[in-house]
């Protein structure tokens, strides 16, 4: 199947600084990538959505100002955690889609975030 | 809000069939059932999905319901290694975009 990967797999970073993660497809190209964020014990919470080359769409809830993301090519995903603050400490996942009506969704390994 | 509903734990016996149960009784006609499983502190892999059909791949079979409000999830031969949440999914169409959103999924414990 189609692979995505993400970088780091982890972080620890001091309260107040900025974290960015990135988010690729390596076999494919994604024209649809999407971020989660998964709190210990809780389900995948859908943040973000965003399509290559325009601006992201997110969530309810989510704060467009707080996480960044661009999506600047068809393979590379970023999403960046402005001035993090220990409550941003959480798994983030990304996901990448074939085609804009493609039937398949895949998930990168995941990222931890560890804010002190 | 994630349009599914399952049971929040099962066990089965290694070796033999795991079967998950999940509610959709709200799909839509023309959206798709999606199962995918997580592992603990990974990334979420997909199994299988279907619209109205049953399917089989090498990992899982989908039993959907002819009213589709309801389906199955069957591993034929349970392992250790299929210890993990399963979650069932209803992709949506939502703001210009098919969305997979999660539910609180099944964890589903293999007994050796």
């Amino acid at each position: 199947g189609a692979v995505v990967s993400q970088h780091p797999s982890w972080v620890i970073c001091k309260s107040g600084t900025s974290v960015k993660i990135e988010c690729r497809s390596l076999d494919f190209q994604a024209t649809t990538m999407f971020w989660y964020r998964q709190f210990p014990k809780q389900s995948l919470m859908l943040m973000a959505t965003s399509n290559e080359g325009s601006k992201a769409t997110y969530e309810q809830g989510v704060e467009k100002d707080k996480f960044l993301i661009n999506h600047a090519s068809l393979t590379l995903s970023t999403l960046t955690v402005t001035s993090a603050h220990p409550e941003d400490s959480s798994f983030y996942i990304c996901s990448a889609r074939y085609s804009w009506y493609g039937d398949e969704q895949f998930f990168g390994p995941g990222t931890r975030l560890t804010v002190l | 809000d994630a349009k599914t509903t399952q049971p929040p734990s099962m066990d089965c016996a290694e070796g033999r069939a795991a079967n998950l149960p999940c509610n959709h009784s709200t799909i839509s006609g023309n959206e798709y059932v999606y199962w995918y499983r997580q592992i603990h502190s990974q990334g979420p892999q997909y199994i299988i999905h279907g619209l109205k059909n049953n399917e089989t791949n090498e990992m899982a079979s989908l039993i959907i319901t002819e009213d589709r409000k309801s389906s199955t999830l069957i591993l034929p031969h349970a392992t250790l290694r299929d210890t993990a949440v399963y979650y069932c999914i209803v992709r949506e169409w939502m703001d210009s975009s098919y969305k997979l959103i999660f539910g609180s999924g099944t964890r589903l414990l293999v007994r050796p």
